[in-house]
């Protein structure tokens, strides 16, 4: 069974820093992309950054570039956000969640629960 | 960027009838060498996380009822349940995964009961 759990969300001031993890199982991690997402309170959906199965590949949506960092551990089978200068507007359930990219693709097929982060002073 | 709309915002159906909810993109999904579209539909209940409804914009996940369907080519699509449950209620989103470098989200549409 595919599993994704999330942890280290929390509150924290603006300007301050956040690592968030996913622990990845049930599956072969390092052959799949991974996307971390985000669900602010009142809003939609919003991706926020994918890596590829190796790390040789990131991306971010324009609001996070320069300021989170997406990494990943093979060998522990773990997906990280590392989140810097954060501010007001970060504050949303951020989701892990398993990327099926490719001629088969079926987008984000698996979803962890969420962890929230609270940007507030 | 491809940018997702989705329309409308929010609508309510009685139990047993349709529910159609729109989805364009500002650029074709359709890839010329798979002929597949790279468009996606998720359901988001409160509380929980979003679920993978259809893929391939008409290709359902397994385990979604078939009351759930999914039509469309190129920047156009439409997401249909033909017999609203209760536990239809949610919010869905429509999601383009051409494209590695952004995997943006439609706005959503929040389904209610009337």
């Amino acid at each position: 069974e595919v599993q994704l759990v999330e942890s280290g969300g929390g509150l924290v001031q603006p300007g301050g820093s956040l690592r968030l993890s996913c622990a990845a199982s049930g599956f072969t991690f390092s052959s799949y992309w991974m996307s971390w997402v985000r669900l602010a309170p009142g809003k939609g959906l919003e991706w926020v950054a994918n890596i590829k199965q190796d790390g040789s590949e990131r991306y971010y949506v324009d609001s996070v570039k320069g300021r989170f960092t997406i990494s990943r551990d093979n060998a522990k089978n773990s997906l990280y956000l590392q989140m810097n200068s954060l501010r007001v507007e970060d504050t949303a359930v951020y989701y892990c969640a398993r990327a099926h990219f490719g001629t088969y693709g079926k987008g984000n097929d698996y979803w962890g629960q969420g962890t929230l982060v609270t940007v507030s002073s | 960027d491809i940018v997702m709309t989705q329309s409308p915002d929010s609508l309510a159906v009685s139990l047993g009838e349709r529910a159609t909810i729109n989805c364009k993109s500002s650029q074709s999904v359709l890839s010329s060498s798979s002929d597949k579209n790279y468009l996606a539909w998720y359901q988001q209940k409160p509380g929980q996380p979003p679920k993978l409804l259809i893929y391939w914009a008409s290709t359902r996940e397994s385990g979604v009822p078939d009351r759930f369907s999914g039509s469309g080519s190129g920047t156009d699509f439409t997401l249909t349940i033909s017999s609203l449950q209760a536990e239809d209620v949610a919010v869905y989103y429509c999601q383009q995964y051409y494209s590695t470098l952004s995997f943006t989200f439609g706005p959503g549409t929040k389904v209610d009961i009337k």
